[in-house]
């Protein structure tokens, strides 16, 4: 199985810093298609998971451009540039490339 | 959209079956999937789907006890569960896609516990 590692799980930041999340895959994500199929989701408390990013870098509608996802190979990142009050929650990366699908353990974004 | 339902509390050994209605989309164009999360803890994948149903995809700790499925015309996809463990309490979500799963439903819970 692929496996995903998240670091930090934990993330504690200060209103308007930037934050980053770091997802390590243990193979490389790139599908037949071409495609890398590595995701970012979002779940803030009490909701159900939100897809923030798709493929590495694709930004879904609605979703504030201070997010952004970078990354090539086996390790990828999410970035914040200036973190919110609506930033707090869990942050996921997922690989869709490779049976069985597999999720980071999850990020932890507090606000200091 | 995607709406669950079937959740509930079961005694382990048990059954239940997970609906999953959509709507809004041609239900047939997308492969579909389960993901669960038991309390406190992250998001695990569980099943899978293709859009014509002739294709699944199952984790490891339910190959033999669940059977996923889907109704076409009800643009309705299923989580048959059969002999349910502890283990097995999380919520469950309903998701389109397989390769970047871009909509979640809001989840249904379910409890295994005697």
């Amino acid at each position: 199985d692929v496996v995903l590692t998240q670091s930090p799980l934990s993330l504690p930041v200060t209103l308007g810093q930037p934050a980053s999340i770091s997802c390590r895959s243990s193979q490389g994500l790139v599908y037949s298609d071409g495609n890398t199929n590595l995701n970012w989701f979002q779940q803030r408390p009490g909701q159900s998971p939100r897809r923030l990013i798709y493929r590495i870098s694709n930004r879904d509608s609605g979703v504030p451009d201070r997010f952004s996802g970078s990354g090539s190979g086996t390790d990828f990142t999410l970035k914040i540039s200036r973190v919110e009050a609506e930033d707090v929650g869990v942050y996921y990366c997922m690989q869709g490339t490779h049976w069985p699908r597999t999720f980071g353990q999850g990020t932890k974004v507090e606000i200091k | 959209q995607l709406l669950e339902s079937g959740g509930g509390l079961v005694q382990p050994g048990g059954s239940l079956r997970l609906s999953c209605a959509a709507s809004g989309f041609t239900f047939t164009s997308f492969a579909m999937t389960w993901v669960r999360q038991a309390p406190g803890k992250g998001l695990e994948w569980v099943s899978s789907i293709s859009g014509d149903g002739v294709i699944t995809y199952y984790t490891d700790s339910v190959k033999g006890r669940f059977t996923i499925s889907r109704d076409n015309s009800m643009n309705t996809l299923y989580l048959q569960m059969n002999s349910l463990r502890a283990e097995d309490t999380a919520i469950y979500y309903c998701v389109r896609g397989i390769f970047i799963m871009d909509v979640w439903g809001q989840g249904t819970t379910v409890t295994v516990s005697s």
